[in-house]
């Protein structure tokens, strides 16, 4: 399995871009990068997903570097309902087609007025 | 809206008893999964399906059944088997297929009495 590495915690001030890192330096070249967040006591929410090229929704833009070892969550205005743990997450490709998605530590964004 | 509800919010468990967690979704997903949450940590694979009538453990099975007779539901029951069944519980649906994001409920915190 691709291990991701994400920082704890980070803040961001209300209105300005959250950016959140991630490592995913063992990924392989069929595995996707995807991005969760939760709310407390809440199920977790799905953002957006990605293979190598950048890609961008309603939501939130995902920037992968070339060498897919590394990728950068952006929430361009971030709001004081962003403020939630962010799971980043290589999905794992394995021969039984499970699927599963295996979700780290994350980082608290914690988005301040 | 389409979504996938969860049901009960909170349940308590007494000591030998079976307890059943309702999982719904009107998505018109094929894929449903279970996971556990335990405080602090990530996500864990209890049991997952890809089609109706099919369904296959995941990587902590035991102590938990499962059924898929009908496309929008898949019931988990935690039965008295499971030593140590406090814990938050996520149900997630997906169109077929190793890269299709998962969509996931809000979750039933379960409690032993």
């Amino acid at each position: 399995d691709a291990k991701t590495t994400q920082p704890p915690s980070m803040d961001c001030a209300e209105g300005r871009a959250a950016n959140l890192p991630c490592n995913h330096s063992t990924i392989s070249g069929n595995e996707y990068v995807y991005w969760y967040r939760q709310i407390h006591s809440q199920g977790p929410q799905y953002i957006i997903h990605g293979l190598k090229n950048n890609e961008t929704n309603e939501m939130a833009s995902l920037i992968i570097t070339e060498d897919r070892k590394s990728s950068t969550l952006i929430l361009p205005h971030a709001t004081l309902r962003d403020t939630a743990v962010y799971y980043c997450i290589v999905r794992v490709a394995d021969s039984s087609n499970t699927g599963k998605l295996i979700f780290g530590q994350g980082t608290t964004l914690q988005v301040k007025p | 809206d389409g979504g996938i509800t969860q049901s009960p919010k909170y349940l308590f468990r007494k000591e030998g008893q079976n307890v059943t967690l309702s999982c719904e979704q009107n998505l018109n997903h094929d894929a449903m999964y279970w996971y556990r949450q335990d405080p602090g940590q990530g996500l864990r694979l209890i049991y997952y399906s890809q089609i109706v009538n099919d369904f296959q453990k995941g990587d902590i099975a035991e102590g938990y059944s499962v059924s898929r007779e009908k496309k929008e539901s898949f019931p988990l029951t935690v039965t008295s088997a499971q030593k140590n069944p406090t814990a938050f519980y996520l149900c997630a649906s997906s169109i077929t297929g190793v890269n299709q994001p998962q969509h996931f409920g809000d979750g039933t915190r379960l409690s032993i009495l």
